[in-house]
């Protein structure tokens, strides 16, 4: 069974600094599709950026970029630039083997951004 | 930008009565998920949808959870009999499919049952 483990229990940031929240996870596939998702107060859902297992390179999506340690079976979200609506749970996510297979969501980690 | 839509927003009904949610997808998107959070949780998984059938479920959707797509645009759960602890922000999600892997969340419905 997949897991996904989010441990941090709440992360602070000053404005315009970089801050990287921690995932980890475990699985027995070879091929598998791990994601962010940003949940602010309002509650919606927002995709962030995805990294496939089998990606050599660390996804990127603007100021996202995505700390990719196979080996450590880790897969850490960067924020570079930290602005004040960045503030929001933040979710890691895994799916295994199928392209459009369920996800298996972390408990989320919680990120406020100080001015 | 094409997005998916949920309603109600917010729904609250009485213990024992049946729910219906309902989900428009994005139009061209293939496969169609339910996941639920209860409040401080994390997000789970009930099910999924392909081509008019459940491609799979997790434990949490029992008997007492259903879903269809009775047209070409909705996706609806409905709950026949709710429980306290149905109590939940139910998501719903599209994909576009082949190799497609952003699952696109909608703004999630709150269902509260008293």
């Amino acid at each position: 069974a997949q897991k996904i483990t989010q441990t941090q229990p709440g992360m602070f940031v000053q404005e315009k600094e970089a801050v990287t929240l921690d995932c980890t996870y475990d699985t027995s596939d070879q091929s598998y599709g791990l994601f962010w998702y940003k949940q602010p107060s309002s509650g919606e859902m927002i995709f962030l950026i995805y990294q496939g297992s089998y990606d050599e390179q660390n996804a990127t999506e603007g100021r996202y970029s995505l700390n990719f340690q196979k080996a450590r079976k880790s897969a850490n979200l960067v924020i570079s630039a930290s602005q004040l609506g960045d503030s929001a749970m933040y979710f890691c996510a895994m799916r295994d083997a199928g392209a459009n297979s369920k996800l298996t969501f972390g408990k989320g980690i919680t990120l406020s951004v100080r001015p | 930008e094409p997005e998916v839509t949920q309603t109600p927003s917010h729904q609250v009904t009485q213990m024992g009565q049946e729910v219906i949610l309902r989900c428009v997808p994005i139009s061209n998107h293939l496969y169609f998920y339910w996941y639920r959070q209860i409040l401080g949780q994390k997000v789970e998984f009930l099910v999924s949808f392909y081509n008019n059938e459940i491609s799979e479920k997790s434990e949490i959707f029992d008997d007492q959870f259903s879903v269809e797509r009775p047209d070409g645009s909705n996706f609806t759960l409905k709950i026949r009999s709710t429980k306290l602890e149905d109590s939940a922000m139910y998501f719903c999600a599209s994909n576009r499919g082949l190799s497609y892997n952003e699952q696109f969340f909608g703004p999630g419905t709150r269902l509260t049952v008293l």
